[in-house]
């Protein structure tokens, strides 16, 4: 069984400072780990993986993220926060086996200040 | 390329009532997902699907089922809706190789109140 928490449901950064979203898993196999962002009334889009090809993982808009097994963690960073980066993120953790099913944490629903 | 859609995107049903929601995807997925999210909880699995013809209960399942006749399709029924189950819906799909990093694709949503 796996698990994921994400502390803070709300993050509020000014424009241009540092974003930190918080995740840690829980699993009692080799996790695969995702970041998905979720616009106002929209479906979630992906914006990064870990699948333990590096620990240190790139995505999409300025985004990464850094898998820490000793810690079980592996939190969101952007250096620089955007007004457009104001939206719902949500850390999930699945398995390779069985269903593969992603089991999500909470959200954090990240503001973004002018 | 449509991903997936899913019919309809607001429905307003009155307790009792029934309906199914339809997911369909065109990317030839063998693994499809049905999620449902409040606020506060994430999103929590109702039932999924591991290919046509096979269905399996998610953390959620109670007062839902689901069909999986054809591969591209994967419907959700609510036969007598509660107000507890007013909620957005999301249906997600993955390929069936690639090992637990592939990419799961997601719906844009389906909002239901039930008053």
């Amino acid at each position: 069984a796996q698990s994921v928490t994400q502390l803070g449901s709300h993050v509020s950064v000014s424009e241009g400072a540092l974003v930190l979203l918080r995740c840690n898993y829980s699993s009692s196999v080799p996790p695969y780990l995702f970041w998905y962002v979720q616009y106002p009334n929209q479906g979630l889009q992906l914006l990064l993986k870990y699948t333990s090809a590096a620990t240190l993982v790139k995505g999409i808009n300025g985004f990464e993220a850094e898998f820490k097994k000793s810690e079980t963690s592996f939190h969101l960073t952007k250096p620089s926060a955007h007004m457009s980066d104001a939206a719902e993120y949500f850390c999930a953790v699945t398995t390779s086996t069985g269903r593969r099913a992603l089991t999500f944490g909470s959200g954090t629903r990240l503001q973004v200040q002018p | 390329n449509a991903g997936v859609t899913q019919t309809p995107k607001f429905r307003v049903l009155k307790t009792g009532q029934s309906m199914t929601l339809l997911c369909a995807q065109d990317m030839n997925h063998e693994y499809m997902y049905w999620y449902r999210q409040d606020p506060g909880m994430g999103l929590r699995l109702i039932h999924y699907s591991v290919g046509e013809g096979t269905t399996a209960k998610g953390e959620v399942p109670d007062g839902y089922n689901v069909s999986r006749l054809k591969k591209q399709n994967f419907l959700l029924g609510l036969e007598s809706a509660a107000p507890s189950q007013t909620s957005v819906y999301f249906c997600a799909s993955r390929p069936g190789t690639g090992g637990g990093g592939t990419e799961a694709f997601f719906g844009q949503g389906t909002r239901l109140t039930v008053v």
